[in-house]
């Protein structure tokens, strides 16, 4: 059966630190991946998907990067932490390359910039 | 561009209460909608999904869900709710025919009184 880890699940960092949140999913080939944050009130925000290794589309602009160096790992990444980078991070994937089908969700990353 | 808008933010409800959550979208063309729910310290799932066919959806736990294509609505619906069914419900739509990304409403947080 498939599984998703993320990792850390909680994580508090400086503002203007680094930031390196993973994502790795087992039990299947080629997903489709997507970075997800979500606040409360404002439901999932969508960062970044990826359709396969080393491609990778950004929905907003902002201060994150992601990058996929494997077929099932996942990186969402930052130079300089802000502020309102704070929030709860979700990962997800979806079995073809095709966006109507199920997404499963990790256990998301809490995230507080302080 | 597809939006999804969820009527309310916050639902209180007795146990037996009969539930229906509100969700409309916009979009001209052919949709795939879904409900997901995320119960407390658990992982965002899949509740139920339309693609095509019968505009009544069952999905897990008593839930159903109706398309209404002239209203532009997938509105949630159980005829009594138990307290297990405290969570957070989020509406989602993509476009079918583009095969594009997931738009998630803003959810709406459910809580049952035991």
């Amino acid at each position: 059966s498939q599984t998703i880890h993320q990792w850390p699940a909680t994580l508090v960092q400086p503002v203007g630190s680094p930031l390196s949140l993973e994502c790795t999913v087992e039990g299947t080939s080629n997903p489709n991946l997507y970075w997800y944050r979500q606040a409360a009130g404002r439901g999932l925000q969508l960062l970044f998907y990826s359709v396969g290794i080393g491609q990778i589309s950004s929905e907003v602009p902002q201060n994150l990067s992601a990058s996929r160096p494997q077929d099932r790992q996942f990186i969402l990444s930052s130079k300089k932490l802000l502020l309102s980078d704070s929030g709860f991070y979700l990962c997800a994937w979806s079995h073809t390359s095709s966006f109507h089908n199920e997404q499963f969700f990790g256990p998301g990353t809490r995230l507080t910039v302080l | 561009a597809q939006s999804v808008s969820q009527h309310n933010h916050h639902v209180i409800l007795s146990e037996a209460a009969s539930l229906e959550l509100g969700c409309n979208y916009s979009y001209g063309g052919t949709v795939n909608l879904f409900w997901y729910v995320q119960y407390p310290g658990q992982h965002l799932q899949l509740l139920l999904k339309y693609f095509s066919g019968d505009p009544l959806v069952k999905g897990i736990k008593g839930f159903e869900a109706e398309f209404i294509k002239s209203k532009f609505s997938f509105n949630l619906r159980k005829p009594s709710v138990q307290w297990s069914d405290t969570a957070e419900y989020f509406c989602a739509v993509n476009a079918a025919n583009r095969d594009d990304k997931i738009i998630f409403g803003k959810g709406t947080r459910l809580h049952i009184l035991p």
